[in-house]
């Protein structure tokens, strides 16, 4: 079946050290998103992309990086300069072929905590 | 730029009744598409109804029905006949449709709790 993994679900960083979430989808998508999510806050989007090395930041992007070498794939590091990174992470893809209405496809979400 | 906003934070409802929560949205778009997901506690989101700035009539899913007022920018939620299952949090977002690849921005969500 078609869908989007993230990977780990829970994981568990040291003050000062890069992690990198993982996010792949086997939907042939064109568009991937990253959301962070906060208790009271919603989803902020972090980065996104359209096609593959290319990328845009979203609203929340400091911090963070991202590579968008292969379609499937869309990874996003948390560096050590991102000061409150304990949150849930939220991978999603789209069609997106001109004007749509299809929503995304999300994945189940990572849960970074900081130690 | 877009904004959503979900002015309840919380929900009560017993099961078998009807509940609307309320999204209104601002945006300059003439384009654009409105979507409602529900979060459970597992974290998972799961698209629930969608409805085109340009379509005429609500859409309905289900036991969803999206009432849409343009004129108002308002895009409420209503369940009909809640279940204990419905009970999560639902989120409103918007994206613009004049573009291919925009992303979709959120409200802060309203969490729904069903009673027996």
């Amino acid at each position: 079946d078609g869908g989007i993994t993230q990977s780990p679900k829970y994981l568990f960083r040291k003050e000062g050290q890069n992690v990198t979430l993982s996010c792949e989808q086997n939907l042939n998508h064109d568009a991937m998103y990253w959301y962070r999510q906060d208790p009271g806050q919603g989803l902020r989007l972090i980065y996104y992309s359209q096609i593959v090395n290319d990328f845009q930041k979203g609203d929340i992007a400091e911090g963070y990086s991202v590579s968008r070498e292969k379609k499937e794939s869309f990874p996003l590091t948390v560096t050590s300069a991102q000061k409150n990174p304990t949150a849930f992470y939220l991978c999603a893809s789209s069609i997106d072929r001109g004007i749509t209405n299809y929503g995304y496809t999300f994945g189940s979400g990572t849960r970074l905590t900081v130690v | 730029a877009q904004k959503i906003t979900q002015t309840q934070p919380g929900m009560f409802v017993q099961e078998k009744e009807a509940v609307t929560l309320d999204c209104t949205y601002d945006t300059s778009d003439q384009s654009y598409g409105l979507f409602w997901y529900k979060q459970p506690s597992s974290g998972e989101m799961i698209f629930l109804i969608y409805q085109g700035s340009y379509d005429e009539q609500n859409a309905t899913e289900g036991r969803y029905s999206l009432n849409f007022q343009k004129a108002r920018k308002s895009a409420n939620l209503v369940i009909s006949a809640s279940q204990l299952g419905d009970s999560a949090m639902y989120f409103c977002a918007m994206r613009d449709l004049n573009q291919a690849g925009t992303a979709l921005i959120f409200g802060k969500g309203t969490t729904l709790s069903v009673s027996s």
